[in-house]
């Protein structure tokens, strides 16, 4: 089945530092979704990369996707610290069924 | 800016009792789904919901699982019999239909309902 699989990482960086951290899947996609969850809330949705896109900008998110290798990437630029949070990856498969990985903790330190 | 609501934030339960988690997905929504995270695990898919019928389940949702849409407005989950390790976080998720082109559909997530089995 399709999984999103993050590196295992816990990243922690200062206040304007930039945070990557990276997913890799096992089958071919359709889309690549990056999540965003806060501790004890919901996830939210940050920005969506098709199959047939290299990479993605949505403000001071940057996702790059390699499909050869089946890998994506998320960049938080200028990292603030509001930016604290889990990141998760997730692929889709069957009818709009989100599979995740299990996330990246981002700390900034202010 | 419109968002998906759960209630209640915080369920503590006893072994064998049924629970029902309620959600409120965005109104103009069609598509319904619940996941669950256990804690410090991924998290997991259940079930999708439309037409008022399951669309797609996981191993996952047996038969101790129902979904209903009772009303215009709420998208339940009920555990029958709930057990230890149903003790998670189970978030509903709404979109607004599948696909948007060739690509899927963005899903909202409401923030979750703990539930605490005992």
């Amino acid at each position: 089945s399709q999984q999103g699989e993050e590196d295992p990482q816990a990243l922690s960086i200062q206040e304007g530092e930039n945070a990557t951290m990276n997913c890799s899947y096992k089958t071919s996609i359709n889309n690549l979704q990056w999540y965003r969850q806060n501790s004890g809330r919901g996830l939210v949705h940050l920005i969506l990369i098709r199959s047939n896109e290299r990479e993605k900008h949505s403000g001071r998110l940057r996702v790059t996707l390699d499909t050869s290798k089946k890998s994506s990437s998320l960049l938080i630029t200028a990292s603030r610290a509001a930016d604290t949070a889990s990141y998760f990856c997730a692929t889709v498969y069957g009818n709009n069924r989100l599979a995740f990985g299990k996330g990246n903790q981002v700390v900034v330190i202010p | 800016e419109p968002e998906v609501t759960q209630t209640p934030s915080h369920q503590v339960t006893q072994m064998g009792q049924e629970v029902i988690l309620r959600c409120v997905p965005i109104s103009n929504h069609l598509y319904f789904y619940w996941y669950r995270q256990i804690l410090g695990q991924k998290v997991e898919f259940l079930v999708s919901f439309y037409n008022n019928e399951i669309s797609e389940k996981s191993e996952i949702f047996d038969d101790q699982f129902s979904v209903e849409r009772p009303d215009g407005s709420n998208f339940t989950l009920k555990i029958r019999s709930t057990k230890l390790e149903d003790s998670a976080m189970y978030f509903c998720a709404s979109s607004e239909g599948l696909y948007f082109g060739t690509s899927n559909r963005e899903q909202y997530f409401g923030p979750g309902t703990r539930l605490t089995v005992t």
